[in-house]
């Protein structure tokens, strides 16, 4: 079992309709949870972080983090075709790891217009 | 500096010889990893510096790929007699631990052709 695992995509959704974007985590002590999101030809950029149980809005994005089922999701609403691009979700590992970030290897995203 | 910077930005090279990229952090950061990244395809770890720590060299390939991190600042990664698998984009990530959670900023990178 992969640590981070991520469904691979693609994922399509039309102009307005939300989008959610899943990921699960396979060690019980991370802790620490990022979204990133990775345009074509680009480097990664920060979407959101969350290290609590519950939901964390910011604007159009919402993160949710259930510790107890060991996922991490990301919802967009109101989509919009800039939201294409490749979503990849990271987490701290373990205690005693070094505080390393382990990557999925990304959801691509595609919003119709 | 305002982010993370990479040198170069396109490297082709020929079979063979030795390549060497570049990666200035943020001011301040403590921790900085490299990446590669082939078209397509997800981040695969290569080396990870955190502080004065030993480095986490875990992900490198093979012994042909080394990296060096002088001063906590700036850091080399050195790839020995390049193959064409070597072909990839390479970025680099600096962070600065706080509270629990550490921020990665990436690079933008350097394109390595290896023909």
């Amino acid at each position: 079992q992969k640590e981070v695992e991520q469904n691979s995509g693609p994922l399509s959704v039309p102009e307005g309709a939300i989008a959610s974007l899943n990921c699960t985590y396979s060690d019980r002590g991370s802790q620490s949870f990022f979204w990133y999101r990775q345009y074509s030809g680009k480097s990664p950029e920060l979407i959101m972080s969350i290290y609590s149980n519950g939901d964390k809005e910011d604007g159009r994005f919402t993160a949710q983090l259930n510790k107890a089922s060991q996922y991490v999701s990301l919802l967009i609403r109101d989509s919009q075709p800039s939201d294409s691009a490749t979503y990849l979700c990271a987490v701290i590992g373990p205690a005693g790891n070094n505080r390393k970030l382990i990557w999925g290897l990304g959801t691509s995203l595609g919003v119709n217009p | 500096g305002a982010g993370v910077s990479q040198s170069p930005s396109n490297k082709v090279t020929e079979k063979g010889k030795d390549v060497e990229l570049r990666c200035d952090p943020i001011s301040g950061h403590t921790a900085l990893y490299w990446y590669r990244q082939s078209l397509g395809q997800g981040l695969e770890f290569l080396i990870y510096f955190q502080g004065n720590s030993a480095p986490d060299k875990s992900g490198l390939p093979s012994d042909r790929f080394s990296a060096e991190r002088t001063g906590g600042s700036v850091s080399t990664l050195t790839i020995q007699r390049t193959q064409q698998e070597d072909s990839a984009v390479y970025l680099c990530a600096s962070s600065f631990s706080s509270g629990g959670g550490e921020t990665q900023y990436f690079g933008p990178g350097t394109r390595l052709l290896v023909l």
